[in-house]
C-alpha cells in the first residue's frame, strides 16, 4: 500500500514551458485535490476532484489545468510555466467520512526560471 | 470563510520537555473539525492528529495531545517529551466544505519546532 504517489520528485523548467505532475493513490479514495506550498507559508488548494469525473477551482487555480484521469489518478499541467509557479506542489487524497483526514504525497519541488 | 492563525514562527525546546504549539481558528461553522500536521526537512506532510469541534474529550494520539478550547477558539499542539526527531514545521489546519462531499483544509502559516539535544 503506497499511499498517495508524485512524480517527479523535482522539475526545473524555463518560462513558458508546459509539464504534467503526475500524482495516483491506492486507497480507493473518491475526492483528491492538488495544493501548492510557497516559502514561509501553508498550503493553498489548486484544484480538486470529488469525484471520479468531476474537477473544480480551488483558491490559486490560474495558470493550471487537472485531469482526473480515473479514481486513481489525477493529474496538474502547467500549460506555460511562469516564475510565480515556482513552489512545491502537493497532491492528497481523502476518503467520504466526514472526519477523513487527508494524506498527502511526497510532494514535487518545481523551479521556473 | 474559515481562517487559522499561528502566532509562533520558531520554538526552540530542550529535549525531553514538553511544548505547546499555540493555533487559533476563526469559522462561522457549527459544525468543524481542526488537524495538525508535521513537516520535517524532508517536505513531506505527516498527520499527527484531529479534533472535531463536537468531540466531548481532547484528542491524543500517543505523544501528541490537542488542548481544544472551544470559547477560546484555540487548539493548541502539546508534545510531551519532545525528540529531537520532533523538529519540524507544525501546520495546524482546518476543514472547510466544498461540493459533493470534498474538504479543502485551510492552513496556517506554521510554526518552526527546533529540539536542542
Amino acid at each position: 500500500n503506497a499511499g498517495v504517489t508524485q512524480t517527479p520528485k523535482f522539475q526545473v523548467l524555463k518560462t513558458g514551458q508546459s509539464m504534467t505532475l503526475q500524482c495516483a493513490q491506492d486507497m480507493n479514495h473518491n475526492s483528491m485535490y492538488w495544493y501548492r506550498q510557497d516559502p514561509g507559508m501553508g498550503l493553498r488548494l489548486i484544484y480538486y476532484s470529488a469525484s471520479e469525473g468531476t474537477t473544480d477551482k480551488g483558491e490559486v487555480p490560474n495558470g493550471y489545468n487537472v485531469s482526473r484521469l480515473n479514481k486513481r489518478e489525477f493529474s496538474l499541467r502547467l500549460e506555460s510555466a511562469a516564475p510565480s509557479q515556482t513552489s512545491v506542489y502537493f497532491c492528497a487524497s481523502r476518503g467520504t467520512g466526514f472526519t477523513d483526514t487527508q494524506y498527502f504525497g511526497p510532494g514535487t519541488r518545481l523551479t521556473v526560471l | 470563510a474559515q481562517k487559522i492563525t499561528q502566532t509562533q514562527p520558531g520554538m526552540f525546546v530542550q529535549e525531553k520537555e514538553a511544548v505547546t504549539l499555540d493555533c487559533t481558528y476563526d469559522t462561522s461553522d457549527p459544525s468543524y473539525g481542526l488537524f495538525w500536521y508535521k513537516q520535517p526537512s524532508s517536505g513531506e506532510m505527516i498527520f499527527l492528529i484531529y479534533q472535531g469541534s463536537y468531540d466531548q474529550q481532547n484528542a491524543t494520539e500517543g505523544r501528541y495531545s490537542l488542548n481544544f478550547q472551544k470559547a477560546r477558539k484555540s487548539a493548541n499542539l502539546v508534545i510531551s517529551a519532545s525528540q529531537l526527531g520532533d523538529s519540524a514545521m507544525y501546520f495546524c489546519a482546518m476543514r472547510e466544505l466544498l461540493i459533493q462531499g470534498a474538504q479543502k483544509l485551510v492552513f496556517g502559516q506554521g510554526t518552526r519546532l527546533t529540539i536542542n539535544p
